[in-house]
Parts: C-alpha cells; sequence; structure tokens
C-alpha cells in the first residue's frame, strides 16, 4: 500500500533555532496536511496544501507542496518551548488519506 | 463551538468485553472516520463513513464494528474479537470524502 517516509523521527533543538522535516513518497498526492499532536490529544491541522508548489505560512510555520506531488516540507522559524509534540504529514490522494509515523519535536529551553 | 468530540476521554475493557466509543460532530459534515494510534506509529484506518447508513472497513477493520444512523454520529464499537484493543482511539470528520479531515481529542482504550 501506500506510504509515507517522514524524516527525521525525532529532533531536540535549542529554543530560538529553526526546524526542518519533511515527507516523501513513492505515490502521488494532490493534498498534502501537516498535523500537531500534543500528548494525550488529538491531532490539530497546522496547514493545508491543495497544489504542488504552493507555499503556505502560518504564523512562524511555512509548508511547501512539493512540485513532484509526492513530497512536501514543514519549517518552524524560531523555535519555543509549546513547540513540542509530534507532527504528522498526511497525502491525500483518490480516496484514502495516508499519514507519515511522525516527527517528535523537543526543544530545550 | 463546532467541534468533534470523542467520550469517555479513558476506557476499560475486561477480557471478553465489548465496549464502544462515542464520537459526535456538529460540523455539518458527511464523512466521519476512526482511526488506531499505537506508539510511535501512524494513524491507521479502521472504518470510515461517507453518508449517513453507509460505511467501509478500513485498513484494520477486524475486531471493530461502527454504525452510522445519524450525520452528527459515528459510534465504534470494539468487540471482544480484538485481541490487542489497547490504543488511542481518534475519531475525524471532513466536509465530504476523504477531504481535509479534523480530528476530536482521542479515546485511550485499556485492557484490565
Amino acid at each position: 500500500g501506500q506510504q509515507l517516509n517522514q524524516s527525521p523521527q525525532s529532533m531536540f533543538i535549542q529554543e530560538g533555532e529553526d526546524v526542518s522535516m519533511n515527507c516523501t513518497s513513492s505515490s502521488i498526492f494532490n493534498t498534502w496536511l501537516w498535523y500537531k499532536q500534543d500528548p494525550g490529544e488529538g491531532p490539530v491541522l497546522l496547514i493545508a496544501l491543495y497544489k504542488a508548489g504552493e507555499l503556505t505560512s502560518n504564523g512562524r510555520l511555512t509548508a511547501q507542496f512539493g512540485i513532484t506531488r509526492k513530497d512536501s516540507f514543514l519549517n518552524i522559524s524560531a523555535s519555543i518551548p509549546s513547540d513540542v509534540g509530534i507532527y504528522f504529514c498526511a497525502g491525500l490522494g483518490g480516496n484514502k488519506l495516508v499519514f507519515g509515523a511522525g516527527t517528535i519535536l523537543r526543544v530545550k529551553s | 463551538d463546532g467541534g468533534i468530540t470523542q467520550s469517555p476521554k479513558y476506557l476499560f475493557r475486561k477480557e471478553g468485553q465489548n465496549v464502544t466509543l462515542s464520537c459526535e460532530q456538529n460540523l455539518n459534515h458527511d464523512a466521519m472516520y476512526w482511526y488506531r494510534q499505537d506508539p510511535g506509529q501512524g494513524l491507521r484506518l479502521i472504518y470510515y463513513s461517507q453518508i449517513v447508513n453507509d460505511f467501509q472497513k478500513g485498513d484494520i477493520a477486524e475486531g471493530y464494528s461502527v454504525s452510522r444512523e445519524k450525520k452528527e454520529s459515528f459510534p465504534l464499537t470494539v468487540t471482544s474479537a480484538q485481541k490487542n484493543p489497547t490504543a488511542f482511539y481518534l475519531c475525524a470528520s471532513s466536509i465530504s470524502g476523504f477531504e481535509t479531515q479534523y480530528f476530536g481529542p482521542g479515546t485511550r482504550l485499556l485492557v484490565l
């Protein structure tokens, strides 16, 4: 079946640093989504990308829909302690939403 | 205040028991979904419903059952046939089938 490769698996960074994570796939997707999940809570949608090449920002977050439609990245600028959590990418193709395994972000204050 | 609610937050199941997890949404979304999340893994689709009175199996439907009698509600029953039910269960909804999905807060199921 379809799979998303999300990397890195985890990150431990200094407060104030920029963060970058990405997802790649062997399949083409029509939509890329990025979610953040806090411990014990449901994922919250951060950014939705609907068009190849699209670059979208939401505050300190920026995400891009790869031109090949097989990848996407998420950048977080000037990280703060509340950025900790698990970040998931998800690709929507046909009638299925496929999730990456997540990137665990830990911030050292 | 529109959103998705799941209850209970924590649920305990005894051996051989069926338990039902509740999911309600007031977003007027047609489609609803159930996912299972295990530690260190992504979300896996259990069942989904694109319209009232219709639902389809996802990737890991064995040992689970659902119903969709009302647009707002999509309860999930974890049956005794599910041998490894301990997990975090997430309900989601979207305007229509497999568009951008929005998640509820989750139910953690533990086996006694």
